[in-house]
């Protein structure tokens, strides 16, 4: 079993909605949560992290963590085409940083 | 700034040559990283320098060698190359210790390998 497990999509959505984008962890011992994000033929860039339990809103992404559940979330509000990308979740404790496979997102026009 | 920079973008090699994949970090970062990312495994860490000199093996380390001959510089290695490491190669800094968190890593734009 993968410590990061994230759903690779694809998932299409009007302009405008709500995405909700997610990813479970296994390790208990993961302290922070990131969200990254990757344009086509790119390199990831960091969106935003969170620390332990708890939700961190930065402009249109609110990042989300459940640590009884082990369930990370982002949620991206009003979607615009330009958030077409993969969204790779990580997480990380001591001595590990561990990335999950990526959501391909395509937000349509 | 240009960040972290990486050479060649492209390239096809045939199974047994070898080849020096460059990365650069304009950022005075003290770790880098080289991953590569392969469909529905994600990101993977081949090695890892947390500073001139040092070097430690990550998830996939077989088939690869690496060289941190400064701090602004990472390369990595493929002795004789193989199939199975056909793939998209990133290398990323990070101005924090691997040990230390949070650790943003920043990452340069890959470099798309073909073995053939």
């Amino acid at each position: 079993q993968k410590e990061v497990e994230q759903d690779p999509g694809p998932l299409s959505v009007p302009e405008g909605a709500i995405v909700s984008l997610n990813c479970t962890y296994s390790n208990s011992a993961f302290q922070y949560f990131m969200w990254y994000r990757q344009y086509s033929r790119k390199g990831p860039e960091l969106l935003m992290y969170t620390y332990s339990s708890g939700n961190k809103e930065d402009g249109r992404f609110t990042a989300q963590v459940d640590k009884s559940s082990k369930y990370i979330s982002l949620f991206i509000r009003d979607s615009q085409p330009s958030d077409s990308a993969t969204y790779l979740c990580a997480s990380s404790g001591t001595y590990k940083y561990i990335f999950g496979t990526g959501t391909r997102l395509k937000v349509l026009a | 700034n240009a960040g972290v920079t990486q050479t060649p973008k492209f390239q096809v090699l045939k199974t047994g040559q070898s080849m020096t994949l460059q990365c650069a970090q304009d950022m005075n970062h003290n770790s880098m990283y080289w991953y590569r990312q392969d469909p529905g495994m994600g990101l993977r860490l081949i090695y890892y320098s947390a500073s001139e000199g040092t070097t430690d093996k990550g998830e996939v380390p077989n088939g690869y060698n690496v060289s941190r001959l400064n701090k602004r510089e990472f390369s990595l290695r493929l002795e004789s190359a193989a199939p199975s490491q056909t793939s998209v190669y990133f290398c990323a800094s990070s101005e924090r210790p691997r040990t230390v968190l949070p650790d943003t890593q920043y990452f340069g734009p890959g470099t798309r390998l073909t073995v053939l």
